[in-house]
């Protein structure tokens, strides 16, 4: 099925910096949606954007969804230790309704 | 609010078993109703999508099925479990009203099959 290409897999940085990672995809996109998944959890809702070009904040974090409509970004500025976990992308293809696509995910982790 | 409840949280089972895990949500009606596993770190996968009662799509040909009987209600059931069917297992509702709404999880269930 459709892939959303998430990078970095991981990354491990330290506190106080600030963190990018994205989502891409060959496929054009209606909305695009960003989670943070703790272990043994189920993933929270960050951030919602809904309009190519939306730039939205959430606290610390910012998301865009990109003009093209075929890729988003999310930062996290600042890190603290609690932003450790891994960080999804999904979104919803063109032409289906109520069936999220996920990215592989951004794993990350922070240090003192 | 919303909230979605799962339960068990943890379940091991023995290869042969039968399975029934339960998702209810409060505080809406005529929710969209999913099923998705995950495996150790990796992504989500869609299993079950439901948009009304008695009402299921099926993503993936596997092992399981799903109901759901009333409004607020997601059953996830198999009638012999395989090793290859552990995993962690997530419930999802959204607003059924307008299109591309997000989804929110329940907390999970780790499933491991002996």
């Amino acid at each position: 099925g459709q892939q959303l290409n998430q990078s970095p897999q991981s990354m491990f940085i330290q506190e106080g910096e600030d963190v990018s990672m994205n989502c891409t995809s060959s496929s054009i996109f209606n909305t695009w949606l960003w989670y943070k998944q703790d272990p043994g959890e189920g993933p929270v809702l960050l951030i919602a954007l809904y309009k190519a070009g939306e730039l939205t904040s959430n606290g610390r974090l910012t998301a865009q969804f990109g003009i093209t409509r075929k890729d988003s970004f999310l930062n996290i500025s600042a890190s603290i230790p609690s932003d450790v976990g891994i960080y999804f992308c999904a979104g919803y293809l063109t032409g289906t309704a109520s069936k999220l696509t996920f990215g592989t995910g951004t794993r990350l982790q922070v240090t003192l | 609010s919303q909230t979605i409840h799962q339960w068990p949280a943890t379940l091991v089972q023995p290869v042969g078993s039968p399975l029934s895990l339960e998702c209810t949500v409060e505080g809406t009606s005529n929710p969209n109703l999913y099923w998705y596993r995950q495996a150790a770190g990796r992504g989500l996968q869609l299993l079950f999508y439901s948009i009304g009662i008695d009402q299921i799509s099926s993503e993936v040909p596997q092992n399981l099925s799903a109901s759901r009987p009333q409004d607020r209600q997601f059953i996830l059931s198999s009638k012999k479990l395989l090793l290859s069917d552990s995993g962690f297992y997530l419930c999802a509702w959204s607003v059924r009203a307008g299109v591309d709404q997000p989804q929110h999880f329940g907390d999970g269930t780790r499933l491991s099959i002996l």
